[in-house]
């Protein structure tokens, strides 16, 4: 059975700092990945997805994340953070076998210092 | 792009009666659609694919009598948490398979049972 590991469920950075959250997954072929995010009180909204070719993932504000296999790892970045990304942010497996059924990590909530 | 409607947002109902949570395919037709529930500062746990013409498959440990779905149509699934109790107070969230490769989620209903 797939599942995801967020190492991190807690991460506060200063604004303007880099970021770096975690994500490991386990899944027998190739996996499709997706990132999260959720604003309080608030529905999902997709960062980015990667299902194949290259392995450095470009999505919305200012997000990308890297694949790499060899470390089960797609681990989500961004270069400078500002106050407005604190949220809670949760990785996730697709099943592509079973209509994108998605196994959620537990979810890394992020705090902004100013 | 594709979207998926929720709705209600927010419901308070008393202990006892039911709650329906409908889930609506605005732009694309969804043959299956999935259940998330999610509790407090906790990740998203499936609960259930609706499956449109047929039974919905529960998740281990859901309650298939507490919680019905039907598919009615191939843009339409709906949950009814039926006989509710404090204890089904959740955030609950659907989402649709959309082309082969990703799902698209509604904004989420947040229940409270009191």
């Amino acid at each position: 059975a797939q599942s995801v590991t967020q190492p991190d469920i807690h991460i506060t950075v200063s604004e303007g700092a880099s970021l770096e959250l975690r994500c490991n997954y386990s899944y027998g072929a190739t996996p499709y990945l997706f990132w999260y995010v959720q604003s309080p009180g608030q529905g999902l909204q997709l960062l980015l997805k990667y299902f194949s070719g290259d392995t450095l993932v470009q999505g919305i504000k200012g997000f990308e994340a890297e694949f790499k296999r060899s470390q089960s790892s797609f681990n989500l970045r961004k270069p400078s953070v500002h106050w407005s990304d604190a949220a809670e942010y949760f990785c996730a497996v697709g099943d592509n076998n079973a209509g994108n059924m998605l196994t959620f990590g537990g979810g890394t909530r992020l705090m902004v210092k100013p | 792009g594709a979207v998926v409607s929720q709705h209600p947002s927010r419901v308070i109902c008393k202990s006892g009666t039911s709650v329906k949570i409908e889930c609506r395919s605005l732009d694309f037709q969804a043959t299956t659609m999935f259940w998330y529930r999610q509790f407090p500062k906790q990740s998203l746990m499936l609960m259930a694919t609706s499956n449109e013409g047929s039974k919905a498959t529960y998740e281990q440990g859901v309650e298939k009598d507490k919680f019905l779905i039907n598919h009615a149509s191939l843009t339409l699934s709906t949950l009814t948490v039926t006989s509710a109790h404090p204890e089904d107070s959740s955030f609950y969230i659907c989402s649709a398979p959309y082309r082969s490769t990703e799902a698209f989620f509604g904004q989420g209903t947040r229940l409270t049972v009191v």
